[in-house]
């Protein structure tokens, strides 16, 4: 199986600070991987495919890089709804597994 | 707009049987592979079972392999899993989720809300 991990957790920042989390695959997965935001007694909500491409809708302060074994989620300038748990999910091959998830919390 | 909506949730004792439902609406049910994907309380998320668009092929998480049926009646737009021999370790939020549209593998684009599966006795 594929092990993903999640850097870091959890995460302290502020309104406006740039944020990047960091996702690594213990497998080269390609651009196979995917980024997505839950928000407490809420269903995951998909922020970015295949590494980079923006969901439909999610806001532009969102974006993602990284193929092979590295990938990064990058937060321009965090707005008070971005607080949240963010998770990695390869899409490389089944099972399909997660990150841990790495929350981002107000400093 | 694309809606799913599960149900069939509730609290069994272990070894007991529940079956999941999810309904969908507001896109073609039958051209899309589905998921269920699940979360234990406090703790992050795990892929429980993916079916292929047209019901041909069906993949499952080790943990679930054997127990678990993954199926699906598109005339009835509806995805199901059937839960047996349950064990406390299966207490989770179950959601149904979507494949994506585009390139990229299986990746999950739409969410139900979750149904809470209570395995105890």
């Amino acid at each position: 199986d594929i092990q993903m991990t999640q850097s870091p957790s959890p995460l302290s920042a502020s309104v406006g600070d740039r944020v990047t989390i960091t996702c690594r695959a213990s497998q080269s997965i390609g651009s196979y991987l995917n980024w997505y935001q839950q928000k407490p007694g809420k269903a995951p909500k998909l922020l970015i495919y295949a590494a980079s491409n923006l969901q439909s809708g999610v806001p532009s302060r969102f974006s993602g890089s990284g193929a092979g074994t590295d990938f990064t989620l990058t937060v321009t300038s965090l707005q008070p709804e971005d607080f949240a748990t963010y998770y990695c999910q390869q899409s490389y091959g089944t099972p399909l597994t997660f990150g841990g998830g790495t929350k981002v919390e107000i400093k | 707009q694309v809606q799913l909506v599960e149900s069939g949730g509730g609290v069994v004792q272990p070894g007991r049987s529940l079956r999941l439902s999810c309904a969908a609406s507001g896109f073609t049910f039958s051209s899309y592979a589905m998921h269920w994907v699940r979360q234990a309380p406090g703790k992050g998320l795990e892929w429980v079972a993916l079916i292929s668009y047209d019901g041909s092929d069906k993949y499952y998480a080790d943990s679930v392999k054997g127990r678990f049926t993954i199926s699906r009646d598109d005339s009835k737009n509806t995805l199901y899993l059937q839960m047996n021999s349950l064990r406390p370790e299966d207490t989770a939020v179950y959601y149904c989720a979507r494949t994506g549209d585009d390139a990229g593998g299986y990746y999950f684009d739409y969410w139900g809300q979750g149904t809470l599966v209570a395995v105890s006795s």
